[in-house]
């Protein structure tokens, strides 16, 4: 079965401050990987998705996250946050092409301080 | 806006009354899926449709759960005989046949109160 795991249950950062969310999957297989954000009143958002190929990938909003293999991992990427990319960010994987089940982790609170 | 909707928003009920959710998906999309996300948690699958056809449902929380899509187009999610611990944002999500990779699109979800 698959599981993912984020690092850090609550993140609190300045403006300008860069940042990294940590996601690491358990599955041998091929998996697409994705992050969701979900902005306070909001419903889930994509904002990256991995399926093959660069495995830096790039986002909106200036997000990007990088799939290593060998680690098992998908770490999520911005070099200055700002106050508006205060939310809820969720890592999610399934089993490759066609997969109907996406696996989430708990999620990664992220409040930035203007 | 053409996404994926969700009727009711918030709901309250008491406990052991039964309560129905709809979820309308992006139009054309041939699956549908239902998520349901506590407090503190990511979401956790729980069914799928392609078409009109409930393809896995072994991930329902209990008997008391049921999800119908009758004509392939909207979706219905049942719960029976609700208990406090059904208490939940319910989500809906929708995606195109799988031709590859398959990116799902949520809607903004239906909050279960059971009091």
């Amino acid at each position: 079965a698959q599981s993912v795991s984020q690092h850090n249950h609550h993140v609190i950062l300045s403006e300008a401050a860069s940042l990294e969310l940590g996601c690491n999957y358990s599955y041998g297989g091929t998996v697409n990987l994705f992050w969701y954000v979900q902005y306070p009143g909001q419903h889930l958002q994509l904002l990256l998705k991995y399926f093959s190929g660069d495995p830096l990938v790039k986002g909106i909003k200036g997000f990007e996250a990088e799939f290593i293999k060998s680690k098992f991992s998908f770490n999520l990427r911005k070099p200055s946050v700002q106050w508006s990319d205060t939310a809820e960010y969720f890592c999610a994987v399934n089993n490759g092409a066609g997969s109907y089940q996406l696996t989430f982790g708990k999620g990664t609170k992220l409040s930035v301080i203007p | 806006d053409t996404g994926v909707s969700q009727d009711p928003r918030h709901k309250i009920t008491k406990r052991g009354q039964n309560v129905t959710f709809r979820c309308d998906p992006i139009s054309e999309h041939n699956r549908l899926y239902w998520y349901r996300q506590t407090l503190g948690q990511g979401p956790e699958f729980l069914t799928y449709f392609q078409n009109e056809a409930q393809l896995e449902k072994s991930r329902l929380l209990s008997d008391r759960f049921s999800a119908e899509r009758p004509k392939g187009s909207f979706s219905t999610l049942e719960i029976q005989r609700t208990e406090q611990g059904d208490s939940a944002m319910y989500l809906c999500a929708s995606s195109p046949a799988p031709r590859g990779a398959n990116t799902i699109y949520f809607g903004e979800g239906s909050w279960l109160t059971v009091v």
